[in-house]
């Protein structure tokens, strides 16, 4: 089983639509959780951390259930600039310097 | 806004020939990273560094693989003899904490020839 498995995609949306990622990781001591944006060929983005309670930021959701070692990320009112690939990354407790990816889900939002 | 830079955006090289990325992390950073994303594959880690050593690295980091930190601001990364299959992207990346959020850079695209 993949260490981080998300949604293959890719997801082709229209702009105002709300639009939802999910993502399993396998690693039971998985400690920390992060959604990063990656637009083509340039550098991961720190989207947001995840917490167990959940957390927002604007539009965007995060959600964290330790016991089905689930992530999810939910974008609302989605806009053109949100088309990226999103990429789910865990980072291990006895493992606190690496990050491990997803292969990432494609977003296009479409006007 | 602070952020992690590298040096080149693109580099190409000979196969067997040695390549140096540069990097220079975020000045309050302590933790160092490199990682890198093949075509059209996932990103991968290669190597942390923390207190001028090693801390972890993956088994793509083999012995032609080298990390430095020549002096207060740069984070190198050598490939001793590339090849073929190590043309990628390269990011670097760097974190305050071990646990702490990773802020990445803008990466080095290698090919080798």
């Amino acid at each position: 089983r993949k260490e981080v498995e998300q949604d293959p995609g890719p997801f082709n949306v229209p702009e105002g639509a709300t639009v939802a990622f999910n993502c399993t990781y396998s690693n039971s001591a998985s400690q920390s959780f992060f959604w990063y944006r990656q637009d083509c060929r340039k550098e991961p983005k720190l989207l947001m951390s995840v917490y167990s309670s959940g957390n927002e930021d604007g539009r965007f959701t995060a959600q964290l259930n330790r016991a089905s070692q689930y992530i999810s990320l939910l974008i609302r009112d989605s806009k053109l600039s949100d088309s990226a690939t999103y990429l789910c990354v865990v980072n291990r407790r006895g493992s606190n310097y690496k990050l491990t990816f997803g292969k990432g889900t494609l977003l296009t939002v479409n006007p | 806004e602070p952020e992690v830079t590298q040096t080149p955006s693109h580099q190409v090289t000979q196969m067997g020939q040695e390549v140096i990325l540069r990097c220079v992390p975020i000045s309050n950073h302590l933790y160092f990273y490199w990682y890198r994303q093949i075509l059209g594959q996932k990103v991968e880690f290669l190597v942390s560094f923390y207190n001028n050593e090693i801390s972890e690295k993956s088994e793509i980091f083999d012995d032609q693989f080298s990390v430095e930190r020549p002096d207060g601001s740069n984070f190198t990364l050598k490939i001793r003899s590339t090849k073929l299959e190590d043309s990628a992207m390269y990011f670097c990346a760097s974190s305050v904490g071990a646990s702490e959020s990773q802020y990445f850079g803008p990466g080095t695209r290698l090919t080798v020839l």
